[in-house]
């Protein structure tokens, strides 16, 4: 079955600093694939960045970026010149190739952006 | 481009009673589509998941259901509500098969059961 852990609930970071969120994740399939999720105090959950178990290098978008080490089984997010609008809850996410490809998310990090 | 739609955006119902809300999607055919609730404070449940018209598959037993009776259009329903079905349900898309992966989420419906 296929878990996924965000160990830290909540997380600070000065404006205008980079912040990594944590994930690990837990399959037995070869092929999966790992995303970030942003859900603003409005509710919508945002779709920031996605990365596929073959892909050879780390996903990019903007100032997001997903560090992604297959051997240790971990995917985190890595946000550049964090901003005030950063602040929100952060999903990672996997999707389970077999069964339409619905995702399995953790449990979520806030992350609080100070001025 | 696509668009998703959810409504109602907030919902206050007595235990007991009914309840049906919407999902709608724009822009895209043959989606597949998903049902998810969020507790507060918590993460997504998958509720229900959809492949096509009257396609329908169930990941949590409960006293919800959910009907596809158009390609682009998911309702979630209940007969009788529970204190516990209170939470965030969120509506989300993703192309069918040879799409990219990642779902696309509606506005959500906030539900409290009183």
């Amino acid at each position: 079955a296929q878990k996924i852990t965000q160990t830290q609930p909540g997380m600070f970071v000065q404006e205008k600093e980079a912040v990594t969120l944590d994930c690990t994740y837990d399959t037995s399939d070869q092929s999966y694939g790992l995303f970030w999720y942003k859900q603003p105090s409005s509710g919508e959950m945002i779709f920031l960045i996605y990365q596929g178990s073959y892909d050879e290098q780390n996903a990019t978008e903007g100032r997001y970026s997903l560090n992604f080490q297959k051997a240790r089984k971990s995917a985190n997010l890595v946000i550049s010149a964090s901003q005030l609008g950063d602040s929100a809850m952060y999903f990672c996410a996997m999707f389970r190739p077999r069964s339409a490809r619905q995702l399995t998310f953790g449990s979520g990090t806030q992350l609080t952006v100070l001025p | 481009s696509q668009t998703i739609h959810q409504w109602p955006a907030t919902l206050v119902q007595p235990v007991g009673s009914p309840l049906s809300l919407e999902c709608t999607v724009e822009g895209t055919s043959n989606p597949n589509l998903y049902w998810y609730r969020q507790a507060a404070g918590r993460g997504l449940q998958l509720l229900f998941y959809s492949v096509g018209i009257g396609q329908i598959s169930s990941e949590v037993p409960q006293n919800l259901s959910a009907s596809r009776p158009q390609d682009r259009q998911f309702i979630l329903s209940s007969k009788k509500l529970l204190l516990s079905d209170s939470g965030f349900y969120l509506c989300a898309w993703r192309g069918g098969a040879g799409s990219s992966y990642e779902q696309y989420f509606g506005p959500g419906t906030r539900l409290t059961v009183t």
